[in-house]
């Protein structure tokens, strides 16, 4: 089953422009986490955000989470090149010891 | 340096012939994982543990077997690996539950 669906499936932008990746959910959840992917490597966790959390920012990374919408958003500002990767969003299935995936957003920033 | 270490990391091997992956932390985590990362399905989670001698299954779980014997280690177990096995596989753990994982590099897998 696939919890977390990610929108876009693809974003192109410039470097400096501000990245929005969005995440769509479909049962009650724990908590949601966003993971970043670089071509094929291992995921590595950016933030968490609970159920009771509207928003959360970590450096340049701003989350946002609307449990009646059932849906979060990552946004990443001021993007740069090395920002390049695939993001996933992760929720829980509501017991909270699986986990899944959704099936990314691929991001490409332009130098 | 806190990892997760899996092995190998690229394998072909034939239909029918048994192998197993390894993956070991040495966070002393308590929750460990596998999944499967396909084009456009992202990842899907095949087997978890809680703790030694806890397992259950994910959402994948059918041609796969797993065992927590130590808390270090979480090998992954294709007793008759198929093509349609041929993915990229990955091992993570966390402290507790499945928050804030740290992700082995991966095993890619071929079956032919």
């Amino acid at each position: 089953s696939q919890q977390g669906e990610e929108d876009p499936q693809a974003l192109s932008i410039q470097e400096g422009e501000n990245a929005t990746m969005n995440c769509s959910y479909k049962t009650s959840i724990n908590n949601l986490q966003w993971y970043r992917q670089n071509s094929g490597r291992g995921l590595v966790h950016l933030i968490l955000i609970r159920s009771n959390e509207r928003e959360k920012h970590s450096g340049r990374l701003r989350v946002t989470l609307d449990t009646s919408k059932k849906s979060s958003s990552l946004l990443i500002t001021a993007s740069r090149a090395a920002d390049t990767a695939s993001y996933f969003c992760a929720t829980d299935d509501g017991g909270g010891f699986k986990t899944i995936f959704g099936a990314g957003t691929r991001l490409f920033v332009k130098a | 340096e806190a990892q997760v270490t899996q092995n190998p990391r690229y394998l072909i091997t034939v239909t029918g012939k048994k192998l197993t992956v390894t993956c070991s932390q040495n966070m002393n985590h308590e929750y460990m994982s596998w999944y499967r990362q396909d084009p456009g399905l992202g990842l899907r989670q095949i087997y978890y543990s809680m703790n030694v001698e806890v397992t259950d299954k994910g959402d994948v779980p059918e041609g796969y077997k797993v065992s927590r014997k130590e808390k270090r280690n979480f090998p992954l177990i294709l007793e008759s690996p198929s093509p349609n096995q041929t993915s990229l596989y990955f091992c993570a753990s966390s402290l507790f539950g499945g928050y804030g994982y740290t992700f082995g590099s991966g095993t890619r897998l071929t079956v032919v």
